[in-house]
């Protein structure tokens, strides 16, 4: 079974410059999340989709973030303009029941993109 | 929020048995708690998840007390490979239900 992949594996840009992450989960999950990791804390949760609508984005910064699901299956994260702050792994998941119904639904974390703003 | 407490940072050796004990006073009755591995460079890894009771599984156990306000994991004969950060994760009851990321536990075994 192939796992989430993520791309690209890391990115650098300069502040205020835009910057997009992709996803695509494993065949068949209903539920996708993306996460801000900073170098030395968890994971945070930005915002999660149930096939393609919108969950939980209350973490997400509005401002600068922006995520789509079309279709319910791929994602796109966009960051603009980035600021330094913004340096991080951002990690996308998915898993097979649709969020909410199960708490304890098992989530499968794709490799990440580490993102350096300078 | 929900929140759970584990310790920052564990040193074993290889070939003993680790302990990483989690605190979770808030979980709700329907949560299940789930634990995570997580190497350098790499997203998260499902380790395993229990209700109740006992789980055991071909890499850990899970130890879960009657009032299921803690959990322990427990991995049997460490070795350096087992160096990497444990998460602990109950879900959040308050709004959208999710997980909530703690900080998680460092384990660092030596040779």
């Amino acid at each position: 079974e192939a796992g989430v992949a993520q791309s690209p594996r890391y990115k650098i840009i300069e502040k205020r410059q835009s910057v997009a992450f992709w996803c695509n989960p494993i065949s068949g999950h209903a539920t996708l999340y993306w996460y801000q990791q900073i170098l030395g804390q968890g994971p945070k949760l930005l915002i999660q989709f149930q096939n393609n609508g919108v969950v939980d984005d209350s973490q997400l910064p509005k401002d600068r973030f922006s995520a789509e699901r079309l279709k319910g299956v791929d994602s796109t994260l966009k960051i603009q303009p980035a600021k330094l702050e913004d340096s991080a792994v951002y990690l996308c998941a998915s898993s097979l029941e649709e969020g909410g119904k199960l708490r304890g639904d098992i989530q499968y974390f794709g490799a990440g993109t580490r993102l350096s703003v300078l | 929020l929900a929140k759970t407490t584990q310790p920052i940072s564990m040193d074993s050796y290889e070939g003993q048995e680790v302990n990483i004990t989690c605190s979770h006073n808030n979980i709700a009755t329907n949560d299940y708690i789930t634990w995570y591995q997580q190497f350098p460079s790499q997203g998260p890894r499902f380790i395993i998840q229990g209700y109740k009771t006992k789980v055991t599984n071909e890499v850990a156990s899970l130890f879960i007390p009657a009032d299921r306000k803690s959990s322990t994991l427990s991995l049997p004969r460490v070795s350096l490979s087992d160096t990497a950060v444990y998460y602990c994760l109950v879900g959040d009851m308050s709004g959208t239900y999710k997980y909530i990321f703690g900080t998680g536990t460092r384990l660092k075994v030596l040779a």
